[in-house]
């Protein structure tokens, strides 16, 4: 079956602008993840849903990140007022729950530039 | 806080050796232990997933082992071919899938044809 996806595959924008990233988790997972892969920081964990609760939002990196769920299964990254610093490639990964013996299934990811 | 250190970081072999990988992780207390790969561009490939209670997973050339009580975890990949050429991440788990997973940097492998 389909794998995870996420859009868009690029983005470049501008420092000061929002931008919004999207991932579409396998069907059926109701576990989702986000991460972020910067140059030299290796891969760290934002956030996750489970369904569409995100019960810890203390990985977010600033107030200027936010991230949704809707309906069990696509969810949004949220980037306000991006800063160069937020360049960096956005990993979603989803699995079938939240659990110890689940393994993890990463789409192709979002490569964020910031001018 | 838990901590993912892969050890090399780089490594180039010729095709056909049997080479192994290596990780290490701080807090023992963890529910399990993911291995992927990373082509040049692309997302992360799901290799193999050790549970805490296991001792190793094998899939085709690959063999995982994971000793808990020790912090470390090694990938073994037998018969190497090109196409392995590829970067390798260890990751654990620690909050049973509730805080993500923490990874090591990685290493990058080249398989020489």
């Amino acid at each position: 079956g389909a794998g995870v996806s996420q859009s868009p595959s690029n983005k470049v924008t501008e420092k000061g602008k929002d931008v919004e990233l999207r991932c579409d988790p396998i069907s059926g997972h109701t576990a989702l993840y986000w991460y972020r892969q910067s140059l030299g920081q290796g891969l760290e964990f934002l956030i996750y849903f489970q369904g569409n609760s995100a019960p810890d939002k203390s990985g977010l990196p600033s107030d200027r990140f936010s991230a949704e769920r809707t309906g069990g299964s696509v969810s949004t990254l949220t980037i306000q007022r991006t800063q160069q610093e937020d360049s960096a490639v956005y990993l979603c990964a989803s699995s079938w729950q939240i659990s110890r013996i689940h393994e993890q299934y990463f789409g192709p990811g979002t490569r964020l530039t910031v001018t | 806080k838990q901590e993912v250190t892969q050890i090399p970081a780089a490594l180039s072999v010729p095709e056909g050796e049997n080479l192994v990988l290596n990780c290490s992780f701080t807090d023992s207390a963890i529910y399990n232990l993911q291995w992927f790969r990373q082509d040049p561009g692309k997302g992360l490939t799901s290799l193999l997933l050790i549970q805490s209670s296991q001792r190793e997973q094998t899939s085709g050339r690959l063999n995982a082992s994971l000793d808990k009580s020790s912090g470390r975890s090694t990938l073994y990949i037998a018969a190497s071919q090109p196409g392995d050429s590829a970067t390798y991440l260890c990751a654990v788990d620690s909050g049973g899938g509730a805080d993500g997973l923490t990874f090591g940097k990685g290493t990058h492998l080249i398989i020489q044809p």
